[in-house]
């Protein structure tokens, strides 16, 4: 079974430059999120669709920040304007969480993209 | 707000110890806990998941416990061998299939 993809691996951009972020979850996943790492700290959820709907971006810098997640397949996160904050790993997982259990909870990480911003 | 905390940050030992990583927790109405892998430059693997209703998991050398009243998960890493090397990280969910809220991480050295 394939995993979660994720691309690019790696991006450096000046600050005030705009960079975006593609994720193809692991076929059949309904619920794809985005996490932000910053260096040393654990990640923390940008923003969770459920199949292509919106469930959780309260954690997403809408100013900043989108994302999209078209057919409810493929996801993209766009950053524009970057800021010198934004430099992180950004991970994309996908789970099945349609019901209780520990197979459907689990949620499967992408390599992630390591953003430098300068 | 759920805060999970873990200790030590960091941590090495020799080949062959057996060793235990702490998380804990500041909200004990979780619904489940999960153990993660991370290795330098890659994502994250999951390594074990635990229901609130479950007392601990296994997997080969792994062991996870978890104790929900006091706000308290160990994992147990038997006969540590280098590839064992790599952050461990624990995270909680709100309610199933939500947002996980992660600690810190133990980074963990096996020498050779």
């Amino acid at each position: 079974e394939a995993g979660v993809a994720q691309s690019p691996r790696y991006k450096i951009i000046e600050k005030r430059q705009s960079v975006a972020f593609w994720c193809n979850p692991i076929s059949g996943h309904a619920t794809l999120y985005w996490y932000q790492q910053i260096l040393g700290q654990g990640p923390k959820l940008l923003i969770q669709f459920q199949n292509n709907g919106v469930v959780d971006d309260s954690q997403l810098p809408k100013d900043r920040f989108s994302a999209e997640r078209l057919k409810g397949v493929d996801s993209t996160l766009k950053i524009q304007p970057a800021k010198l904050e934004d430099s992180a790993v950004y991970l994309c997982a996908s789970s099945l969480a349609r019901s209780s259990s520990p197979d459907t909870d689990t949620q499967y990480f992408g390599p992630g993209t390591r953003l430098t911003v300068l | 707000k759920q805060e999970v905390t873990q200790i030590p940050a960091a941590l090495s030992v020799p080949e062959g110890e057996n060793l235990v990583l702490n998380c804990s927790f500041t909200d004990s109405a979780i619904y489940n806990l999960q153990w993660f892998r991370q290795d330098p430059g890659k994502g994250l693997t999951s390594l074990l998941l635990i229901q609130s209703s479950q007392r601990e998991q296994t997997s080969g050398r792994l062991n996870a416990s978890l104790d929900k009243s006091s706000g308290r998960s160990t994992l147990y890493i038997a006969a540590s061998q280098p590839g064992d090397s790599a952050t461990y990280l624990c995270a909680v969910p709100e309610t199933s299939g939500s947002r996980l809220t992660f600690g810190e991480g133990t980074q963990l050295t096996v020498n050779p």
